[in-house]
């Protein structure tokens, strides 16, 4: 079965960039979406395809996806930013939903 | 506005059965796949189960397949999961999620708990 891959934990300052990771075996040739989850709160997509943002969603979040590795990017981080952040793709071979492990976000 | 309202959670004995219902509105619910999704205590997301639009094709997580069941009743709006032989390791809450086109999540519930146990 397909595996994502995602460290732990981030930690980022105030007004820094975050980048979190989500690696796979030849992640690029996949569709990456990216999920926001506060605590005690459902989970809320953030990025689509990849790199698409659903409406409502900042600008200063961004996504990218080549080789094994895709990538979730906030900028300017904010005190509310401060969440778990899981990727997920369709593994096509399977027809299963894969969601990486989740990480951490903290903002310090 | 998009809104999805689980409920049927609670607490079970293990080889007990649930099942859990989640009630759409604000879209054209028949014209949309949908999937439950759930996470264990502290735990990361496990997705579950998938549905089609008409319900023609189901699709299970390998820790479900054989003992949970998938449906939809689009005239009622409502997505449905069947829990049966349920193991302490089902405990979780379970999100009902629709399926933004192409395999992911763009709208979640608000989740419901189930907790097996003795």
């Amino acid at each position: 079965s397909y595996v994502l891959t995602q460290p732990p934990s981030v930690s980022v300052a105030p007004g820094k960039t975050a980048r979190i990771t989500c690696g796979g075996n030849n992640i690029g040739s996949k569709s990456v979406h990216w999920y926001q989850q506060k605590p005690g709160q459902a989970p809320v997509l953030v990025i689509y395809y990849d790199s698409d943002r659903p409406s409502g969603i900042p600008e200063r979040f961004s996504g990218s996806n080549s080789g094994n590795t895709a990538t979730l990017t906030i900028s300017r981080v904010e005190a509310g930013d401060e969440a778990d952040y899981y990727c997920q793709v369709w593994d096509s071979s399977s027809d299963h939903a894969v969601f990486g492990g989740g990480t951490q976000l903290t903002v310090l | 506005e998009v809104q999805l309202v689980e409920s049927g959670g609670g607490l079970v004995q293990p080889g007990g059965s649930l099942r859990l219902s989640c009630a759409a509105s604000g879209f054209t619910f028949s014209s949309y796949e949908m999937n439950w999704v759930r996470q264990a205590p502290g735990k990361g997301l496990e997705w579950v189960s998938y549905i089609s639009s008409s319900g023609s094709t189901i699709y299970y997580a390998d820790s479900v397949k054989g003992r949970f069941t998938i449906s939809r009743d689009n005239a009622k709006n409502s997505l449905y999961l069947q829990m049966n032989s349920l193991r302490a390791e089902d405990t979780a809450v379970y999100y009902c999620a629709r399926d933004g086109r192409h395999r992911y999540f763009d709208y979640w519930g608000q989740g419901t708990l189930v907790t097996v146990s003795s």
